[in-house]
Parts: C-alpha cells; structure tokens; sequence
C-alpha cells in the first residue's frame, strides 16, 4: 500500500548544526510530497512542497528534494536554530485522492543552545 | 485572512456518549479534511467533505461521521464513544483539495474517560 515512512526520533542537535531528517515513501503513481511541522499545542503548518520528480522545495532555510529513483523526500537544513524545536512530518497526497494526506509518524526535532 | 478555525479546543466526554467537533475553513475553501491524531496510529486520515458531499473516506467504523455545509463549515460526529477515540482531531482546508497544501487548524482535543 502507499506509505511514509521517517527517520526516528528524537533527533537531537546543537545550536547552528547541520539537520538531515529522512523520509521514504512507497506509493501507486506519482505522489505529490510535503514536509509539516507540528509546534506543541499547535496544528500542523506546511514546511515546503513538490509536486514532480527532481522538484525542490524550500523554505525557511530548510529543503527537500523530490528523488523518484530513491523514492525519497528528505529533509535538510544547514544551520538549525533552538526556534526549529517542533516534530516534522513528511506526508503525501495521491493524484485524484483529494484531501487525504499519507503521513509518516513524525520526528522529534530538539535544538539545544 | 483567518485561519482555519476549530471549536471546542478541547472536550472531555464518557464512554456510549456522542461529540460533535466543528471546523470553519480558510475563506474561499471549498475542501474541509479531517485527520486523527494519537500517539499510537499518527495521522490517520478520516473523510475529505467538498461542496456538502463527502468525496473521499479513511478506514474508519461508521461512528465516525461528518457533514459540510452550504458555507463549507464543516462538523464531524463521534457516536458511542470509546476509550480509544481519544485523539487530537484535526480539520484542514484547501481550495479543492487536490494536490496542494492543506491548512491546518489547532485542533480539537477529545478525552473519553
């Protein structure tokens, strides 16, 4: 069946260090892929996006590129901050299967200073 | 423009009772999805509304119900509740939830003692 699945947590790093958080998925068709992330007591807020094979996407620093070949969405981000604490979910959304996002089961993320 | 908004923000209820959580999606929205969220199974997707008719559905019992309305606000029942459906419930909404991103509300946090 169509799945996501990450890196476990939690992943802990230092103030300004390197984050790599992976995510694989397995799925019919062509997926489009989205990184969340989740601050405690709140909803989820879309990170970044990609919508097509070898697609970037990016935002606040961070990046995921869309690698069909290794059926991978990995997350990355040169110099974490202790703001960027929070859980990150990778997900994706089928063609035609509207609404419904497949979520891997989230990574912990915690920056100390 | 407001976000999307979830009423009650939290909820405490007995087991055979039923709950009804409410979702008011971004302005202009016309998909309202709603997502489980535990500790235990993640995100799990329940059913996607989309101009009043239900168009896509999770494996979830029937106890789970949902229905949109004329201004797409959308509400979700819970009949004969279980311990077990103790969850954060999340309602999101997109223009017409096909493959773009999906917003979020805060949540409704459902405790069945």
């Amino acid at each position: 069946g169509n799945s996501v699945t990450q890196m476990e947590g939690p992943v802990t790093l230092s103030e300004e260090a390197f984050l790599t958080i992976n995510c694989t998925y397995t799925a019919t068709g062509y997926p489009s892929l989205f990184w969340y992330v989740q601050y405690p007591g709140e909803g989820l807020q879309l990170l970044l996006k990609a919508t097509k094979a070898d697609d970037k996407g990016s935002n606040k620093g961070f990046e995921a590129t869309y690698r069909k070949e290794t059926t991978s969405f990995h997350l990355e981000k040169g110099s974490v901050q202790v703001s960027d604490s929070a859980v990150y979910f990778c997900a994706l959304i089928l063609n035609g299967n509207t609404g419904k996002l497949i979520f891997g089961q989230g990574t912990t993320l915690q920056v100390k200073p | 423009k407001a976000g999307v908004t979830q009423t009650p923000r939290y909820l405490i209820k007995t087991r055979g009772q039923q709950v009804t959580l409410s979702c008011s999606p971004i302005s202009g929205h016309r998909s309202v999805s709603w997502y489980q969220q535990t500790p235990g199974q993640g995100l799990q997707f329940l059913f996607e509304y989309f101009s009043e008719t239900q168009r896509n559905k999770g494996n979830f019992p029937g106890r789970f119900s949902g229905r949109q309305f004329s201004n797409s606000r959308s509400e979700m029942n819970v009949s004969t509740l279980e311990l077990g459906d103790s969850a954060l419930y999340l309602c999101a909404s997109s223009y017409d939830g096909a493959n773009e991103k999906l917003f979020f509300g805060s949540g409704t946090q459902l405790s069945v003692l």
